[in-house]
């Protein structure tokens, strides 16, 4: 089954404690993104990876890492992690980029204390 | 950068009306413009999408229509049933950029 997996699903941390959440695809997609979900401010842009090792900024990028050393796999790392950083988080990928569909993960749920 | 406005963010229609998003895009390079259907602890899902070299697109219930003069594009739900309930967020890109742009999303209600 075609899917984009997301871990974990919830989590809730404490400020300055890193973190990572993965995202795995298997639909050998090109392109991979991370966007946070807010109430009230949709779905906004942290990272976005056209392929491996090609990373680059979306809209909020502030406190995130990212990397893409396999096709398959676009971690999410938040090095020191704030408690304005709480927030729904969702990994897609797609084939086509920008110009086609996007394929999202279920979503990651961070709470930081 | 592009900016996408949605409205309205809520909307609560009787089973069997139609409904109606309305979404509005600042760059005219934007030729690229899908709706994404996000159910209750679920990851948004593509619904339906139109490209800028075509003014409407239908899919049995569910159409969209582009105006690029104007900058807008909406979304018409026809014979709404409950499980159509769920948030709604219209998006815009374009080739050569570099993301989609996401509107701030609509809750849709059907009411039985």
């Amino acid at each position: 089954e075609a899917q984009v997996t997301q871990n974990p699903r919830y989590l809730i941390t404490v400020t300055g404690k890193k973190l990572t959440v993965t995202c795995s695809q298997n639909m050998n997609h090109e392109y991979m993104s991370w966007y946070r979900q807010d109430p009230g401010l949709g779905l906004r842009q942290i990272y976005y990876s056209m392929n491996v090792e090609v990373t680059d900024k979306g809209d909020v990028p502030e406190g995130y890492k990212v990397s893409r050393k396999e096709k398959r796999n676009f971690p999410l790392i938040l090095e020191s992690p704030s408690p304005n950083q709480t927030s729904l988080y969702f990994c897609a990928s797609s084939s086509t980029g920008y110009t086609g569909e996007l394929f999202f993960g279920e979503g990651s749920r961070l709470t930081v204390l | 950068g592009e900016n996408v406005e949605q409205h309205p963010s809520t909307l609560s229609v009787q089973e069997g009306d139609s409904a109606v998003i309305k979404c509005t895009y600042s760059d005219s390079a934007s030729n690229y413009f899908p709706w994404y259907k996000q159910e209750l602890g679920k990851g948004p899902q593509l619904i339906i999408d139109i490209r800028s070299n075509v003014g409407e697109k239908k899919d049995q219930r569910i159409a969209v229509t582009l105006n690029k003069t104007a900058k807008h594009f909406s979304l018409h739900i026809t014979e709404t049933q409950p499980e159509d309930s769920a948030v709604y967020f219209c998006a815009a890109s374009f080739w050569g950029g570099n993301q989609f742009y996401f509107g701030t999303g609509t809750s849709l209600t059907v009411i039985p």
